[in-house]
C-alpha cells in the first residue's frame, strides 16, 4: 500500500501528558498537511509543509501545537500538556505541487484525553 | 472569512433513489472544488473536483457535481443510490493561491436497502 499511513492509529492518553504523532506521506509527494477532526464536523487545518518548510499554520495551532517534516518526508505532530478538548481525529494529507492537484488523506489517528 | 456549508446533516434514502446533496461556499474569488467521501472505517477519499473549466464534473461511482458560480454552489448528485453508498460526504474548498482546503460539516447518507 503506497497510500499516506498514520501512527498510531488509536491514542489514549490522561490529562497533562505530551503525545506525538506520526505521518508518512506518499513518497513522491512534497507537500503535507495536518488536519483535526471532531465528531460531526469536517477537517479543520492545522498547518502545511513544502518540503522540509512549514508555510502556513492556522489559528486553531496553539503554542501547545508543533509539527515539523525534517527532512521533507515524515512528519510528526506533537501535543505537550494535552486537554481534554485536544481529543479529536488527527489526520495527514498529501499532494503534488502542481497547479491542479488533490489531497490524499491518511486513515488518522484518535487522539482520546482522560 | 472562507466557510463552507453542508445544510442537509443526515439524509436517508431507499435504493435506487435520486441523490442531490448541497453545498455553499462563501469566497467570492477564484476556487477549487471538491467532494469527499469517508465510507464507514476508512479514512477520506476524493469523490471528484473541479478546477476550471466545464462546470459539470463527473466522478467516481456515477456520482456527478454541477459549479454554479453566480450561487456560489457545488451540489452533489446521483441519478441512483446504492446501498453501498452509504457513507459521510464532505465538500471542500479552497482558493486559488490557498493550498489548504477548507471542509463543510458533512452529510451522512444512509441508504436502505
Amino acid at each position: 500500500d503506497t497510500g499516506v499511513s498514520q501512527d498510531p492509529r488509536h491514542k489514549i492518553t490522561k490529562r497533562g501528558q505530551n503525545v506525538t504523532f506520526r505521518c508518512d506521506p506518499i513518497s513522491e509527494h512534497n507537500r503535507l498537511y495536518w488536519y483535526r477532526q471532531t465528531l460531526g464536523q469536517g477537517p479543520e487545518f492545522l498547518t502545511y509543509f513544502q518540503n522540509e518548510a512549514q508555510l502556513e499554520k492556522s489559528r486553531l495551532l496553539s503554542d501547545r501545537f508543533s509539527a515539523e517534516r525534517p527532512k521533507g518526508s515524515f512528519s510528526t505532530l506533537e501535543i505537550q500538556r494535552t486537554e481534554q478538548g485536544d481529543s479529536a481525529m488527527y489526520l495527514c494529507a498529501s499532494s503534488l505541487d502542481r497547479v491542479h492537484y488533490e489531497q490524499y488523506f491518511g486513515p488518522g489517528t484518535r487522539l482520546t484525553v482522560t | 472569512a472562507q466557510s463552507v456549508s453542508q445544510h442537509n446533516h443526515h439524509v436517508i434514502l431507499s435504493e435506487a433513489a435520486s441523490l442531490e446533496l448541497g453545498c455553499n461556499y462563501s469566497y467570492g474569488g477564484t476556487v477549487n472544488l471538491f467532494w469527499y467521501v469517508q465510507y464507514p472505517g476508512q479514512h477520506l477519499q476524493l469523490l471528484l473536483k473541479y478546477f476550471s473549466g466545464d462546470p459539470l464534473v463527473k466522478g467516481i461511482k456515477g456520482f456527478e457535481a454541477e459549479f454554479i458560480k453566480s450561487k456560489f454552489s457545488f451540489n452533489l448528485r446521483k441519478p441512483s443510490v446504492q446501498w453501498s453508498d452509504t457513507a459521510e460526504y464532505f465538500c471542500a474548498v479552497n482558493r486559488g493561491s490557498a493550498r489548504q482546503l477548507t471542509f463543510g460539516s458533512g452529510t451522512q447518507l444512509t441508504v436502505l436497502p
